[in-house]
Parts: C-alpha cells; structure tokens; sequence
C-alpha cells in the first residue's frame, strides 16, 4: 500500500492554468476509474473536487477537471484563483473483493 | 444537512485503547460505505478503513492490521473504529468520510494524541 506520488509543490499566477500529477501503478491508478481528487484548505476537512477520474460533484466549478493515462491521474485548474491556494490529494479506491484506498502525499498549490 | 461528526478522541498512553464513534445525519446510512481517513499533524492524508454498507467487505491499511477494527451500528446511523495496542505514530486528526466511489462526505475531525 504504497502512497500515489503527487509532487510537493505547485504554483501559478491568477488566471493561468496548472496540473498536479498522481502516479500510481497497475494496482490501483491503472487498474480502477476511481480516482479522486481532494482540496484541503488549512484546518479545514478535505473537499471532493474529481471523483471518477473526470467526474465534478455537484457544486464544484467546472475550472477543475481531470484525467488519466495509464498509471498516472492529472488534475488541471485552470483560470487560478487566490482562493484554490490549498493542499491537493488523489486518491485510488477499490471495493472490488475488498476495501482498499491510497492517498498521494498531497500537493501544495500556491497563487503567486 | 448531510453530516458527519466524529468524537472519541483524547490523549491516550502506548499500548492503550481508545474507541472512536462517528454519527451519521442527512442521509440514508446503510446504503453506503463508510470510511475512517488519519491525518498526523503536518502531514498527508492516509486510508486507515473501510467497511460496506452490511458489514460484509472490510478493509484496513497495512499500519493498523490486526490492531485497529472498524465497525457500523445502522440502526444507530454510527460508524466506529476500535483501536488497540496504539503507538505515537497513530497520533493524527480521524475522519469518517463517507463513500460511494470517492469520499464525498467528511467530518471535521476527532483527534487522538498518543504519548506518555
């Protein structure tokens, strides 16, 4: 039960666009369309933005979308804004025989 | 209002158990999966549990098998997590989440500190 890797920091200035990688293996990112995406703002519980590789919940502005190729999911943010300044987790689910999830190390994401 | 509100944690010494609860509102409970994710302080997220909507499939992370046992009451809309034989490295923030593909639902937290 490896961590997915997500690298440790990103930024981008306002209305650029930036993606944060996660990636995994066979096992879990390749193997399953349930990847998610998470923002955590400081002291607050996380926030499902992506679920199902591409999937918005209700609520979420369509700027945040995502994707996947292989062993590796992307998160895209485009027209930045001060307020996505937070950390940011995938994470690969299955309920296949078993539950079994993982998380990347989370991705810090500054707005210059 | 859908919501989830975890209690039960504290300051606990090594080798102590402590067991925390999440109450679930707003929502059908036993259609769903529910979860139990850590976050030690500064740090990432990590999975700790799982248990289906019947208590059928479980699941546990690697770092809490065979020490950690989750649990749901459906008619209680509650969701639990037994832990035994703690260690410093499980001080961390405990979130229920619940699931269906994905964790949509958090709670704000329950913390549990361990140490002596």
């Amino acid at each position: 039960q490896s961590a997915l890797t997500q690298p440790a920091s990103v930024s981008g200035s306002p209305g650029q666009s930036i993606t944060i990688s996660c990636t995994g293996t066979s096992s879990d990112v390749g193997g399953y369309n349930y990847v998610s995406w998470y923002q955590q703002h400081p002291g607050k519980a996380p926030k499902l933005m992506i679920y199902d590789v591409s999937k918005r919940p209700s609520g979420v502005s369509n700027r945040f979308s995502g994707s996947k190729s292989g062993n590796t999911a992307s998160l895209t943010i485009s027209g930045l804004q001060a307020e996505d300044e937070a950390d940011y987790y995938c994470s690969s689910y299955t309920s296949s025989s078993t539950f079994r999830a993982v998380f990347g190390g989370g991705t810090k994401l500054t707005v210059l | 209002e859908v919501q989830l509100v975890e209690s039960g944690g504290g300051l606990v010494q090594p080798g102590r158990s402590l067991r925390l609860s999440c109450a679930a509102s707003g929502f059908t409970f036993d259609d769903y999966a529910m979860h139990w994710v850590r976050q030690a302080p500064g740090k990432g997220l990590e999975w700790v549990s799982g248990i289906s909507w019947n208590s059928g499939s479980i699941g546990y992370a690697d770092s809490v098998k065979g020490r950690f046992t989750i649990s749901r009451d459906n008619a209680k809309n509650s969701l639990y997590l037994q832990m035994n034989s703690l260690r410093a490295e499980d001080t961390a923030l405990y979130y229920c989440a619940k699931a269906h593909d994905a964790f949509d639902i958090w709670g704000q937290g329950t913390m549990v500190t361990v140490s002596s």
